[in-house]
């Protein structure tokens, strides 16, 4: 079974500030996914990462395979930036194992 | 762009009654699951479900449970005699089915729902 671990669980920032939240799993996948979960609870997918890096306007996402490792940066954090950040991985029937959230509040 | 709905988006029900949670998913995806999230704890897998059967379930997901795909487009969960500890936020998710575990789940609002 694959365990996933984030941390930090709780973040807080300044905007502008630089931010990272890591993810880390026990078992090897294809793919890792970033999720936002908004204050009013809906999820949305951010990334879905196989590999390398992926960038999305101030997003940019970074996954190690070989040390089962992935990273979310987040440049020139903003207020809206607050919310829940969620890594998960599939499992090898394809459901998703997720971690438990990284919240993220950014400050004016 | 197409989205995963979901109805109702809160439901309060009293402990005993049966509930069913509704779902549409994108329509061309093949894919649906069920996960749901207790407060304060991270998001669980409940079921999936491909060609018009269960593909997988937890042990979360006991006979007080089932799923349907009553028709071409929606995707319920029922859940038979609720207990208080099955208040949570229930997502549904859906996906095409062309890639895999490299293939991005989306995901519905979801449905709040409180036992009382």
């Amino acid at each position: 079974k694959n365990e996933v671990e984030q941390s930090p669980q709780n973040l807080t920032a300044q905007e502008g500030e630089f931010i990272t939240i890591n993810c880390s799993y026990s078992v090897g996948i294809s793919a890792l996914h970033w999720l936002q979960q908004h204050p009013g609870g809906g999820i949305v997918s951010l990334f879905m990462l196989s590999s390398g890096k992926k960038k999305h306007g101030r997003l940019i996402a970074t996954i190690n395979i070989q040390e089962k490792h992935s990273s979310l940066h987040i440049t020139a954090s903003h207020p809206r930036d607050s919310a829940v950040y969620i890594c998960a991985v599939p499992s090898n029937t394809d459901k998703l194992i997720f971690g438990t959230g990284t919240r993220l509040q950014v400050f004016p | 762009e197409p989205e995963v709905t979901q109805t109702p988006s809160h439901q309060v029900t009293q402990m005993g009654q049966e509930v069913i949670l509704r779902c549409v998913p994108i329509s061309n995806h093949l894919y649906f699951y069920w996960y749901r999230q207790i407060l304060g704890q991270k998001v669980e897998f409940l079921v999936s479900f491909y060609n018009n059967e269960i593909s997988e379930k937890s042990e979360i997901f006991d006979d007080q449970f089932s799923v349907e795909r009553p028709d071409g487009s929606n995707f319920t969960l029922k859940i038979r005699s609720t207990k208080l500890e099955d208040s949570a936020m229930y997502f549904c998710a859906s996906r095409t089915g062309q890639g895999g575990g490299q293939e991005t789940q989306y995901f519905g609002p979801g449905t709040r729902l409180l036992v009382l």
